[in-house]
């Protein structure tokens, strides 16, 4: 079975901070996605990779950069955190033939941000 | 654009009861759709997926999702719900040259003893 791993499964970090929250896939996807999920809203997508390099801005981008440096890593940087980025962060890789198979997701990230 | 609406935000259920959970999508041509369920404090799992073929689809944990493209629905369903069963399920569509998954908003499961 495909694994994707989240480093942390909860984190609590102060206002101003520089966060960093990690992503492994173990089965050479090429697409990788960050979402935030928060009460009411569903998932909304942060930032998306379709190979090494390379990175997409997803509908929620702002206060946030990522780094993909090797294909299985996916990392979501928070600048600055701030009180309004807490919330539950989920990781989730593909083929690169979405349909066929869908997403992957990890177990997510619960920041609280403080 | 393609989307996913699920209308129901909250649905009480008690055990052994049947479910149906709604997913209305938008779509131009035929649809890639999924049901993904997620337990407390989990990521999200896939139940069970769509492409093509009889319009009835089976998944893991005994849910079961019949595509309807008269009504561009996706409905899931379980004959008789169990306490674990209890969680938040989402509906997606594929984007299509958005080459990403469109979630709808979910639906959160109580299951009542």
């Amino acid at each position: 079975d495909v694994k994707v791993t989240q480093s942390s499964r909860y984190l609590v970090k102060r206002t101003g901070e520089k966060v960093f929250l990690e992503c492994v896939q173990d089965m050479d996807h090429e697409n990788m996605f960050w979402y935030r999920q928060d009460p009411g809203l569903g998932l909304r997508l942060i930032y998306f990779s379709y190979d090494v390099k390379m990175k997409e801005k997803g509908d929620i981008p702002e206060g946030y950069s990522v780094s993909r440096e090797k294909k299985e890593r996916f990392s979501l940087i928070l600048e600055s955190a701030s009180t309004n980025q807490t919330s539950m962060y989920l990781c989730a890789s593909s083929l690169r033939t979405v349909p066929a198979y869908g997403y992957t997701f990890g177990s997510g990230t619960r920041l609280t941000v403080v | 654009a393609q989307s996913v609406t699920q209308p129901d935000i909250h649905i009480t259920v008690s055990e052994g009861a049947s479910l149906e959970l709604r997913c209305n999508y938008s779509y131009g041509a035929t649809p890639y759709l999924f049901w993904y369920v997620q337990s407390p404090g989990q990521g999200l799992q896939l139940l069970l997926k769509y492409f093509s073929g009889d319009t009835l689809v089976q998944g893991i944990k005994g849910f079961e999702a019949e595509f309807k493209r008269s009504q561009s629905s996706f409905n899931l369903r379980k004959p008789s719900v169990h306490w674990s069963d209890a969680a938040e399920y989402f509906c997606a569509v594929w984007g299509g040259a958005t080459n990403k998954l469109i979630f709808g908003t979910g639906t959160l499961l109580a299951v009542q003893p």
